[in-house]
């Protein structure tokens, strides 16, 4: 089983470019998050979508711009990279939301020069 | 302010002894708490839960007990392994509430020394 797949897996942008982390669960999973893990940071939540055709912003959600596509694909936007954008962004889905365990995805290393 | 917080970041345990990860809350309003575990390259897997009507739950070698007055919580793993060595990231939920996403610590570095 694939579980959550994220693409790509590693980037590197430069200041003021665009682009677009793809995810997509095979699960059935109606619920899909992206976060972002800093050093020292831990994981914190920068969108998230309960159900098909709805989002919400999470903790961090400035820059960001996000889409549920189907029940399936969850894609994540950054209009203008910034260097405060370099993290490590994880996909992850629950069955529903407040389901007590999310799947995760392996993660993408974004970096910003 | 931190809701959650994991204030070791990095614990080394001879393999055979026991590991204890610790996680403090500030909201009573949390029902739900996770851990997960985390290796280098790879995305957060679960790893055991436990409601609030509970104080420890056990799977095999991983045993979590929760403090709700104290609230605090923490994860036991006996007999530690090489295996083991991970980052541990508590995770906390108020289930069906406003705050039905998961809020994470910012971790523990588990060094399991054969």
């Amino acid at each position: 089983n694939a579980g959550v797949t994220q693409t790509p897996k590693f980037q590197v942008l430069k200041t003021g470019q665009s682009m677009t982390l793809q995810c997509a669960q095979d699960m059935n999973h109606n619920s899909m998050y992206w976060y972002r893990q800093d050093p020292g940071m831990g994981l914190r939540l920068i969108y998230y979508s309960a159900s098909e055709g709805t989002t919400d912003k999470g903790e961090v959600p400035n820059g960001y711009n996000v889409s549920r596509l189907n029940k399936r694909e969850f894609s994540l936007r950054l209009e203008s990279a910034a260097p405060s954008q370099t993290s490590v962004y994880f996909c992850a889905s629950s069955v529903y939301r407040g389901n007590t365990e999310a799947f995760f995805g392996q993660g993408t290393r974004l970096t910003v020069v | 302010d931190q809701q959650v917080k994991q204030n070791s970041p990095s614990l080394s345990v001879q393999e055979g002894r026991i590991s204890i990860l610790n996680c403090d809350y500030t909201n009573s309003m949390f029902d739900y708490f996770l851990w997960y575990k985390k290796y280098p390259a790879e995305g957060p897997t679960f790893l055991i839960s436990i409601s609030s009507i509970k104080d420890k739950n056990e799977d095999g070698r991983f045993t979590v007990f929760l403090n709700k007055s104290a609230k605090h919580l923490s994860l036991h793993i006996v007999p530690s392994q090489p295996g083991d060595s991970a980052v541990y990231f508590c995770a906390l939920m108020n289930y069906g509430g406003s705050q039905g996403n998961l809020i994470f610590g910012k971790g523990t570095k588990l060094s399991v020394k054969p």
